[in-house]
């Protein structure tokens, strides 16, 4: 079974750019998270969907949004890019959110798409 | 407003010793704690969890260890082995699924 596939893995911005990430869960998962990863910070939350509809939501500005397609394939998008913004973002999918039949849904995460943002 | 903090970013410990990782929480509402490890260049992968009804949960040489009045989770590996070499989240979770990390502590584990 194939993992998570996060595409681009790098990528070079400058501010004020915006940028799209897309992730591709594994086949069957239709849970998607979105974490921004930075050096001190940990992992952050961005937001997740399941089944096209975003069920969670971290503290981000509004430049930060996503969606899910009907494949459970998922994009997010920054706008107005911002120094800040440079970071590791990583995407993780588990077959449904949260718990399911008393056991935690682990989540699965791709390699991450490194964005610098010059 | 940070709830959950690993406090130690990174830990040295000889092969074959062991390695203890803590982590400290603030929400009470916590149904599942666990573990990833990170390798540079590789998403985190799931270690262990445990849920909140139990204080202890045993993989092999990875136990671990829930203190619910301190509020407090610990990871210890043993014997360390030098692949065991990561950087180490924790992470917590209510029943919606939503995964808080923590910072991240960087166990280097010498031969």
């Amino acid at each position: 079974k194939a993992g998570v596939t996060q595409t681009p893995r790098y990528l070079i911005k400058t501010r004020g750019q915006q940028v799209t990430l897309s992730c591709s869960p594994i086949s069957g998962h239709r849970s998607v998270s979105w974490y921004q990863q930075t050096p001190g910070q940990g992992l952050q939350f961005l937001f997740e969907y399941f089944s096209e509809t975003q069920r969670n939501k971290g503290n981000f500005p509004g430049r930060f949004s996503g969606r899910q397609f009907s494949n459970s394939r998922s994009e997010m998008n920054v706008s107005t890019l911002e120094l800040g913004d440079s970071a590791l973002y990583l995407c993780a999918s588990s077959p449904t959110p949260g718990l399911a039949g008393g056991s935690y849904n682990e989540q699965f995460f791709g390699p991450g798409t490194r964005l610098t943002v010059l | 407003d940070q709830q959950v903090k690993q406090n130690s970013p990174s830990l040295s410990v000889q092969e074959g010793r062991i390695s203890i990782l803590n982590c400290d929480y603030t929400n009470s509402m916590f149904d599942y704690f666990l573990w990833y490890k990170k390798y540079p260049a590789e998403g985190p992968t799931f270690l262990i969890s445990i849920s909140s009804i139990k204080d202890k949960n045993e993989d092999g040489r990875f136990t671990v260890f829930l203190n619910k009045s301190a509020k407090h989770l610990s990871l210890h590996i043993v014997p360390s082995q030098p692949g065991d070499s990561a950087v180490y989240f924790c992470a917590f979770s209510s029943n919606t699924g939503k995964l808080i990390f923590g910072q991240g502590t960087t166990l280097q584990v010498k031969p």
